[in-house]
């Protein structure tokens, strides 16, 4: 079935440093991802996403890059700030799960000044 | 717009009472999905409903029911409750189901005592 796979955290980073947070799929055809961001006591909120092969989503100094060939998804930010730290989720939807979004575990992300 | 809203935002209970909690989804959006989240198994599916039709349901105990109503408000109910129910309860919603973009309510912070 279809999984997403994260790495884990805590990711600790100073203040402007590059940032990338890996994410791999599994399912079959081409599912949409999707990266969400929960900040502290706030529920999740979509960051960016990408629908097919190659396509790139970008948000908020964030990018990903939708590669079939590796089935990644990975996030990336060339410069992060304080105010980026947050809990990073990536998820999958798919014909196979019948759409329904399918989570990766999540990756705290916690930027020191 | 106004965002998603999840009522209460605290609630605590004792083992064995019942729980309701509820979500009022975005004005025009007809899918509702329920989360957990606790720290140890991270985002698990309850389940969706689009059009007060339950669509998708994940691995959770009959204990865990829903509904949703013609106006696309959706409550959740958990009966006989267990310490392990203790979790942040997110509600998302979306135009037409989890493969569009989700927007997440602050969750209910239930503890079980």
């Amino acid at each position: 079935g279809n999984s997403v796979t994260q790495m884990e955290g805590p990711v600790t980073l100073s203040e402007e440093a590059f940032l990338t947070i890996n994410c791999t799929y599994t399912a079959t055809g081409y599912p949409s991802l999707f990266w969400y961001v929960q900040y502290p006591g706030e529920g999740l909120q979509l960051l960016l996403k990408a629908t097919k092969a190659d396509d790139k989503g970008s948000n908020k100094g964030f990018e990903a890059t939708y590669r079939k060939e590796t089935t990644s998804f990975h996030l990336e930010k060339g410069s992060v700030q304080v105010s980026d730290s947050a809990v990073y989720f990536c998820a999958l939807s798919g014909m196979d799960s019948n759409y329904q979004l399918i989570w990766g575990a999540g990756t705290k992300l916690i930027i020191k000044p | 717009k106004a965002g998603v809203t999840q009522t209460p935002r605290y609630l605590i209970k004792t083992r064995g009472q019942q729980v309701t909690l509820s979500c009022s989804p975005i004005s025009g959006h007809r899918s509702v999905s329920w989360y957990q989240q606790t720290p140890g198994q991270g985002l698990q599916f309850l389940f969706e409903y689009f059009s007060e039709t339950q669509r998708n349901k994940g691995n959770f105990p009959g204990r865990f029911s829903g509904r949703q109503f013609s106006n696309s408000r959706s409550e959740m109910n958990v009966s006989t409750l267990e310490l392990g129910d203790s979790a942040l309860y997110l509600c998302a919603s979306s135009l037409w189901g989890q493969g569009t973009e989700a927007f997440f309510g602050q969750g209910t912070r239930l503890t079980v005592v």
